[in-house]
């Protein structure tokens, strides 16, 4: 099955740093990626669409200067959250679509991370 | 309104019984679905996807559709104490997104 993988797994850091994330999908290319953000017993949120050399699609109410997303190649999107705050502190999941008669989506395993 | 609506349990089930796990949705346009499972602390794994009224099975998992009563569940046979976990259902987009439900937490009491 299709691979994708984050890093790091998981990430503490000080308020006002800024935390970069990656997502790589390992055994296929991927021009749309996504971005999700679940808070604790939350169901997943979207937050912004992906898409290889072009700039990310922000879901409503996601500020975009503070969720910077880079999408360079086809098997990695980067997601910088800025000037992190204690409640950024949460789980962000990437995914990745395989273009197919289902578009299936294929999820990272999460990076948690932990604003001080 | 929700887009998509599921019991948020919990939903306790003995095991070897079939768990029945329920969504409606909204959009009347919606023509597929994705069921997804997802562990405490863990992300997503993809169980079925459905797009064709009627039933769809895999394995111990039968997922069936009704688009005119926009209403998709997901049923589970022989359930298992490792079937425990969060059950979302979502919607497939034209966007190519997908919006997740809140999702159904199932435990499986030995």
């Amino acid at each position: 099955g299709a691979v994708v993988s984050q890093h790091p797994s998981w990430v503490i850091c000080k308020s006002g740093t800024s935390v970069k994330i990656e997502c790589r999908s390992l055994d296929f290319q991927a021009t749309t990626m996504f971005w999700y953000r679940q808070f604790p017993k939350q169901s997943l949120m979207l937050m912004a669409t992906s898409n290889e050399g072009s700039k990310a699609t922000y879901e409503q109410g996601v500020e975009k200067d503070k969720f910077l997303i880079n999408h360079a190649s086809l098997t990695l999107s980067t997601l910088t959250v800025t000037s992190a705050h204690p409640e950024d502190s949460s789980f962000y999941i990437c995914s990745a679509m395989i273009l197919s008669s289902t578009d299936t989506q294929y999820f990272g395993p999460g990076t948690r991370l932990t604003v001080l | 309104q929700k887009e998509v609506e599921q019991n948020s349990g919990p939903l306790s089930v003995p095991e070897g019984a079939i768990a029945s796990l329920n969504c409606t949705y909204s959009d009347r346009g919606s023509q597929s679905f994705f069921w997804y499972r997802q562990y405490s602390g863990k992300s997503p794994e993809l169980i079925m996807f459905i797009y064709s009224n009627g039933d769809k099975e895999d394995g111990r998992f039968t997922a069936q559709l009704n688009k005119a009563s926009q209403y998709v569940s997901l049923l589970i046979r022989d359930s298992q104490p490792s079937d425990s976990a969060t059950y979302l259902c979502a919607p497939y987009s034209s966007a190519s997104k997908i919006i997740f439900g809140s999702g159904t937490r199932l435990s499986i009491r030995p």
